[in-house]
């Protein structure tokens, strides 16, 4: 069973144009992430949700619109791709709020990416 | 601010040689430190991180990484290199108490094994 699962694996598509990534969690986890990762395979945070209420909010464009139906999915919507979109875009998820939450130990969970190319 | 830095862009080792990954940090609290691989096409897959008590932590696929906190470093090891080991390698620091967690991602250190 997959724990982080991110849908489609490869989008290609046209400037201009809206898409949208998902992204599921079966770990019940709190807090879910996504993360770009740029042509130099730098990895940025972008947003994150805790129990479906936004908690960061780095500056991003605000064509990228995070949407928390529920505390297992958080998906990404762009709208009016750019050429600059362009990027691998990792969802993510750990428990609670903190690494460190009563003695135990937690971390991230990273789901496999989505590349994505705007032509 | 929290930062991560990774000296080496690109190393090639030989195969069975050891392996040596430099990770350094800037976090004004205590870190939370992890190690990421990057295998071409692929996710991100956590090898080890450090989190308290002892220094020296043992991960996946045989790696190892000492955090010393006097240099600021969490340099990750491997004592022979496979060539199956040949991936991009990822050191992070883990900021936030409260509500989310931000991990703060170095550049990256490209490795290349040669038979």
């Amino acid at each position: 069973d997959t724990a982080v699962s991110q849908t489609p694996k490869y989008l290609v598509t046209q400037m201009g144009n809206d898409k949208s990534i998902k992204c599921e969690q079966n770990l019940g986890h709190d807090t879910m992430y996504w993360y770009k990762q740029d042509s130099k395979k730098f990895l940025k945070i972008m947003f994150s949700y805790n129990n479906k209420e936004l908690i960061i909010n780095e500056t991003v464009p605000n064509r990228f619109s995070p949407k928390s139906p529920d505390k297992a999915h958080l998906n990404l919507h762009i709208n009016s791709l750019e050429l600059g979109d362009s990027a691998v875009y990792f969802c993510a998820s750990s428990q609670v709020g903190g690494f460190v939450v009563r003695g135990r130990n937690y971390g991230y969970t990273f789901g496999s990416g989505t590349r994505l190319t705007v032509v | 601010a929290q930062s991560v830095t990774q000296p080496d862009i690109h190393i090639t080792v030989s195969e069975g040689a050891s392996l040596e990954l430099r990770c350094n940090y800037s976090y004004g609290a205590t870190p939370y430190l992890f190690w990421y691989v990057q295998s071409p096409g692929q996710g991100l897959q956590l090898l080890l991180k450090y989190f308290s008590g002892d220094t020296l932590v043992q991960g996946i696929k045989g790696f190892e990484a000492e955090f010393k906190r006097s240099q600021s470093s969490f340099n990750l090891r491997k004592p022979s290199v496979h060539w199956s080991d040949a991936a991009e390698y990822f050191c992070a620091v883990g900021a936030g108490q409260t509500g989310a967690n931000n991990l703060f991602f170095g550049t990256g250190t490209r490795l290349t094994v040669i038979p």
